[in-house]
């Protein structure tokens, strides 16, 4: 079965640091891979999309960058954070095939507070 | 534009009662729609979608869903509630498809569920 594992799943960061969180995922092949924020335990935002290694398509424009060094790997980054970043981050994935691409699958989510 | 609204901020329910959480949508097209819930500081887990096919779809944990296509409708329904149904519950549909395989899904705001002994 697939499993999709994020880390850390808690960071407390001050403004202007670098950051790096981590998505992988792990019994299938070639997934689609989705970044989320949600702010305030609500509504989700989707961030970045990618449908292989290295292609990556940004929904919003922001101090975030996204990268996918590896099949299964997932990466969102920053040079330098800011108070807004604050929030809980989700990766999913989705399958590529046809007819099974349309459900995504959720992360246990990071939770970033930058101080 | 694809679009989903949970009309309804929070639900109260008796545990043992029957619950419903409202869902309505607008898409060109014919929709795709799922249900999520997600337990405080966890990830969203996929509870049930619809595509095509029975009106009334069944998922994890005893929910259903009840496909409207007149009312543009997909309420979320559980027979009776459970205290641990206590969450957040999302609707979603999935966005006009671009090419490539990317699938998108269109979230409503969420609505919390809170079930009383």
């Amino acid at each position: 079965s697939q499993t999709i594992h994020q880390w850390p799943a808690t960071l407390v960061q001050p403004v202007g640091s670098p950051l790096s969180l981590e998505c992988t995922v792990e019994g299938t092949s070639n997934p689609n891979l989705y970044w989320y924020r949600q702010a305030a335990g609500r509504g989700l935002q989707l961030l970045f999309y990618s449908v292989g290694i290295g292609q990556i398509s940004s929904e919003v424009p922001q101090n975030l960058s996204a990268s996918r060094p590896q099949d299964r790997q997932f990466i969102l980054s920053s040079k330098k954070l800011l108070l807004s970043d604050s929030g809980f981050y989700l990766c999913a994935w989705s399958a590529s095939m046809r007819g099974e691409k349309e459900t995504q699958y959720f992360g246990p989510g990071t939770r970033l507070l930058v101080l | 534009a694809q679009s989903v609204a949970q009309p309804e901020d929070q639900v109260n329910v008796a545990e043992g009662n029957p619950l419903t959480v409202k869902c309505t949508y607008s898409v060109s097209g014919n929709p795709y729609l799922f249900w999520y819930v997600q337990y405080p500081n966890r990830g969203l887990q996929f509870l049930l979608k619809y595509i095509t096919g029975d009106n009334l779809v069944k998922g994890s944990y005893g929910f259903e869903a009840e496909f409207n296509k007149s009312q543009t409708s997909f309420h979320l329904k559980k027979p009776s509630a459970l205290v641990s149904d206590s969450a957040l519950y999302f609707c979603a549909v999935r966005d006009i498809p671009l090419s490539g395989g990317y699938n998108k899904l269109i979230f409503g705001a969420g609505t919390r569920l809170a079930v009383h002994p």
